[in-house]
């Protein structure tokens, strides 16, 4: 496909596991990333993944990427009510890598 | 040691206008990228400038043009305006290219009446 695609929305209970899905268009990207943005804010990088990686983890963050399906994962383990944000996964193409393409974010909102 | 700065935070523009929006990368940052962030979009990358020329560029029209100053600072400029252009524009600052050390600023939301 041509865009990089996620679900819109996640609903989790404060302190089980989240799991934001994404499918990325080229299988050369060279980077993968996941930023986080709260309202009215720019957006933060929590992590990235290089292409040939298959697991990257960061304290309560795993990212999993199959390059096969073109699929990236962010797992957030212990979720809190302040991890409730939009959440987009990015890529950064291989001819370009001063272009990155964005999916249009995944709403998590964390409940008590 | 500041972060990314963008000026205004709001503006709202009538369609055939010009605006200028400014950023100001984090310190030692030489590169700063713009972006357009639609309503439940992701953000689309306008273009990007480096050593005061404009690097690369994303799908967008000429209207959209830019500047980067000796200080590294940059402006981002938009003619006859759009009802199409109102959205978040983003400014994020790189050292050197590498962009897993990006850095985005708050943004400035632009409406267009």
């Amino acid at each position: 496909g041509e865009d990089v695609e996620q679900s819109l929305f996640l609903s989790v209970r404060e302190g089980d596991s989240s799991v934001i899905n994404c499918t990325y268009t080229d299988s050369s990207s060279t980077y993968l990333y996941w930023y986080k943005q709260e309202p009215g804010a720019g957006l933060q990088l929590l992590t990235y993944i290089f292409s040939n990686m298959d697991m990257k983890q960061d304290q309560r963050l795993t990212v999993l990427l199959n390059k096969k399906d073109k699929h990236l994962s962010l797992r957030i383990a212990d979720t809190q009510t302040g991890d409730s944000a939009i959440y987009f996964c990015a890529e950064s193409l291989p001819y370009n890598n001063n272009d990155m393409r964005f999916g249009a974010g995944t709403r998590l909102t964390v409940k008590p | 040691d500041a972060g990314v700065t963008q000026s205004p935070t709001h503006l709202i523009k009538t369609r055939g206008q010009q605006v200028t929006l400014r950023c100001s990368p984090k310190s030692g940052h030489d590169t700063v990228s713009w972006y357009q962030q639609a309503l439940g979009q992701g953000p689309q990358f306008i273009f990007q400038y480096y050593e005061e020329e404009e690097r690369q560029r994303g799908n967008f029209p000429d209207r959209f043009s830019g500047h980067q100053f000796p200080n590294y600072s940059s402006e981002l400029n938009v003619n006859a305006l759009l009802l199409g252009d109102s959205a978040l524009y983003l400014c994020a600052s790189i050292f050197r290219g590498a962009l897993n050390e990006q850095f985005f600023g708050p943004g400035t939301r632009l409406t267009v009446l």
